[in-house]
């Protein structure tokens, strides 16, 4: 079946680092692929998505590009804030007739940043 | 509208008890979904309806879950002689039905202790 992989967390920052948080995938059909962020004490809000191979989604100053040959979504940001802890959850949706547009999760990554 | 509604926001409840969540979806959004996540992990996608039609279950959902969506709008999720690995947060999310991947906007969950 389907499966998302992520880096294994949590991952602490300074503020104004570089961040890069792994995600890999298995799908058996041509997924579409998301980023997702649980700030604390909210519900998941989509951060971005991809719909297919070489696009790259993008909000906030983060980006990810949906890579087909390497099975991947790597997120990024050039220099994070203090505000961007949470939790990101890396998905995908194989969009079948029968499940509407369910998504598979990874596991997710905490991320702190500190000032 | 103010999003995705669930309640009730927190659920205690010993063991063996039934326990019964609601779900108040984006007014327009014709697919609803619930998801169980459990600590440390990636919400599992557990059920979805369109409209008022559940198109799909997961295996995760035993004969002790039941979800309805009578009218097609609010949903219940409703778990029989709960045991104490129910304990999750479950959250319920809608999107529209239209060509293309509609972003799933998820509520803010329901999480259950059992004890």
């Amino acid at each position: 079946g389907d499966s998302v992989t992520q880096m294994e967390g949590p991952v602490t920052l300074s503020e104004e680092a570089f961040l890069t948080i792994n995600c890999t995938y298995t799908a058996t059909g041509y997924p579409s692929l998301f980023w997702y962020v649980q700030y604390p004490g909210e519900g998941l809000q989509l951060l971005l998505k991809a719909t297919k191979a070489d696009d790259k989604g993008s909000n906030k100053g983060f980006e990810a590009t949906y890579r087909k040959e390497t099975t991947s979504f790597h997120l990024e940001k050039g220099s994070v804030q203090v505000s961007d802890s949470a939790v990101y959850f890396c998905a995908l949706s194989d969009r079948r007739e029968t499940s509407g547009s369910r998504l598979t999760f990874g596991e997710g990554t905490q991320l702190t940043v500190n000032p | 509208d103010t999003g995705v509604s669930q309640n009730p926001r927190h659920k205690i409840t010993k063991r063996g008890q039934n326990v019964t969540f609601r779900c108040d979806p984006i007014s327009e959004h014709n697919r609803l979904y619930w998801y169980r996540q459990t600590l440390g992990q990636g919400p599992e996608f557990l059920t979805y309806f369109q409209n008022e039609a559940q198109l799909e279950k997961s295996r995760l959902l035993s004969d002790r879950f039941s979800a309805e969506r009578p009218k097609g709008s609010f949903s219940t999720l409703e778990i029989q002689r709960t045991e104490q690995g129910d304990s999750a947060m479950y959250l319920c999310a809608s999107s529209l039905d239209w060509v293309g991947f509609p972003e799933a906007f998820f509520g803010q969950g329901t999480r259950l202790t059992v004890v």
